[in-house]
């Protein structure tokens, strides 16, 4: 157990709806990222915050958006979902900025199935 | 354009013998490598790393190896065990140049036969 949570597990949804994401980081970890892991693909790195601020973004849609809150919990919004948004969604968390020596736990993911 | 390739989508290996994963990398900035394993249903979990100022870091049965000038790396579990069963994920970052947030390859999945 790397002691982040997200929820929920599974996702299913119809194209055009909007889906939130929900993610706690480990107790102490400043830092989450998410990133998109769709079929046969890698982990597509999406945006990351540390402390509430957004610090990087990657390959994140312009229907896609995130945030982190005060108590340091993110969610990621999926708005107009089409078909190829369904996918793997996975939470990382880290201490400080991710780089050497201060790597990320990932949480379970949550599976996106858009029908 | 893929800046980090894991060319064996599988591979498999009898227990007890040497498993060596290989990741190529395009991006001559990367000074910072990594290892994630992934069990079904669960998250990545971090495995081992390597700085660019080294060739090789050891740990128990993991071994990473680093060739700079071949943009190579490559990890070698020894022995292997069926646990070890898993998909491996390569992970590349420029920590110098600000760009911190790692790139993964697509991973190879390991399979240990008993």
């Amino acid at each position: 157990d790397s002691g982040v949570t997200q929820t929920p597990k599974h996702l299913i949804t119809a194209t055009g709806q909007r889906v939130t994401l929900r993610c706690s980081p480990r107790s102490g970890d400043l830092s989450v990222y998410w990133y998109q892991q769709s079929l046969d693909q890698g982990l597509q790195f999406l945006i990351h915050y540390y402390n509430g601020e957004e610090r990087a973004k990657g390959n994140i849609l312009e229907r896609f958006s995130a945030q982190q809150f005060p108590d340091l919990h993110s969610e990621l919004n999926l708005s107009s979902l089409e078909l190829g948004d369904s996918a793997l969604y996975f939470c990382a968390s880290s201490v400080g900025l991710s780089g050497n020596y201060n790597e990320q736990f990932f949480g379970p993911g949550t599976r996106l199935t858009v029908l | 354009d893929q800046q980090v390739k894991q060319n064996s989508p599988s591979l498999s290996v009898q227990e007890g013998r040497i498993s060596i994963l290989n990741c190529d990398y395009t991006n001559s900035m990367f000074d910072y490598f990594l290892w994630y394993k992934k069990y079904p249903a669960e998250g990545p979990t971090f495995l081992i790393s390597i700085s660019s100022i080294k060739d090789k870091n050891e740990d128990g049965r993991f071994t990473v190896f680093l060739n700079k000038s071949a943009k190579h790396l490559s990890l070698h579990i020894v022995p292997s065990q069926p646990g070890d069963s898993a998909v491996y994920f390569c992970a590349a970052s420029d920590s110098a140049g600000g760009s911190y947030i790692p790139t993964f390859g697509r991973g190879t999945s390991l399979i240990v036969h008993p």
